[in-house]
């Protein structure tokens, strides 16, 4: 049981460019979520998915989108890289929302120059 | 999710008890209180949660005063293993949506050998 994997670990990209960050989790969980955290700060929401083929949007979620096609999988893609996603960004998944806890993934480091 | 409010950083000697509090004082009868830890380059993890009553688990205990504005994590022997990010949340009663946790800065813990 290999719970939240994501893929890749680290990644440079330049201005502009673009990439899909890879969140796949073996616990069959409908909800799965899409944070980034900031040096020295917590996590902020990006986007979250409560099934299959449902998501939407969390706090910050501007220049990000985000599919659903399997319960396994949620990836994000970064269309247009901008500095200010220079971040760490966190996959995790849930049985449910509310007093459910939630599993996360070991983050993908990204910076963009 | 309500607000909620912590140390900025707590100090511990390695093989004491550690008492982490955390003050919600705008916390509505729906809310549960969630704590959970970040170790250094590694995401978030669960540690536990409660509604009203004082809860234990294999890693903490977590205290919940009467009026339910403040709480405490109990961690009961620390070990340096146990440095860490430790975030107070508060989190809703299931009832549709699936919002994510709501991170505040959390306590930085430090525990001296």
């Amino acid at each position: 049981n290999a719970g939240v994997t994501q893929t890749p670990k680290f990644r440079i990209l330049k201005i502009g460019q673009s990439m899909t960050l890879q969140c796949t989790q073996d616990m069959n969980h409908n909800y799965m979520y899409w944070y980034r955290q900031d040096p020295g700060m917590g996590l902020k929401l990006i986007y979250y998915s409560v099934g299959a083929g449902i998501t939407d949007k969390g706090e910050v979620p501007n220049g990000y989108n985000v599919s659903r096609s399997t319960t396994e999988d949620f990836p994000l893609r970064l269309e247009l890289a901008a500095p200010s996603q220079t971040s760490v960004y966190f996959c995790a998944s849930s049985y449910g929302a509310g007093s459910y806890e939630q599993y996360f993934g070991p983050g993908t480091r990204l910076t963009v120059t | 999710d309500a607000k909620t409010t912590q140390p900025n950083s707590m100090e511990s000697n390695e093989e004491e008890p550690v008492h982490l509090p955390c003050n919600h004082s705008t916390i509505s009868g729906t809310d549960y209180i969630h704590w959970y830890r970040q170790l250094p380059s590694q995401g978030p993890e669960y540690v536990i949660h409660g509604l009203t009553s004082n809860v234990n688990n294999r890693m903490a205990s977590l205290a919940i005063a009467e009026d339910r504005k403040s709480s405490t994590l109990i961690l009961h022997r620390a070990t340096l293993r146990d440095a860490a990010v430790y975030y107070c949340i508060l989190r809703v009663l299931p009832g549709g949506g699936a919002d994510g946790l709501t991170f505040g800065k959390g306590t930085h813990l430090i525990i001296q050998p």
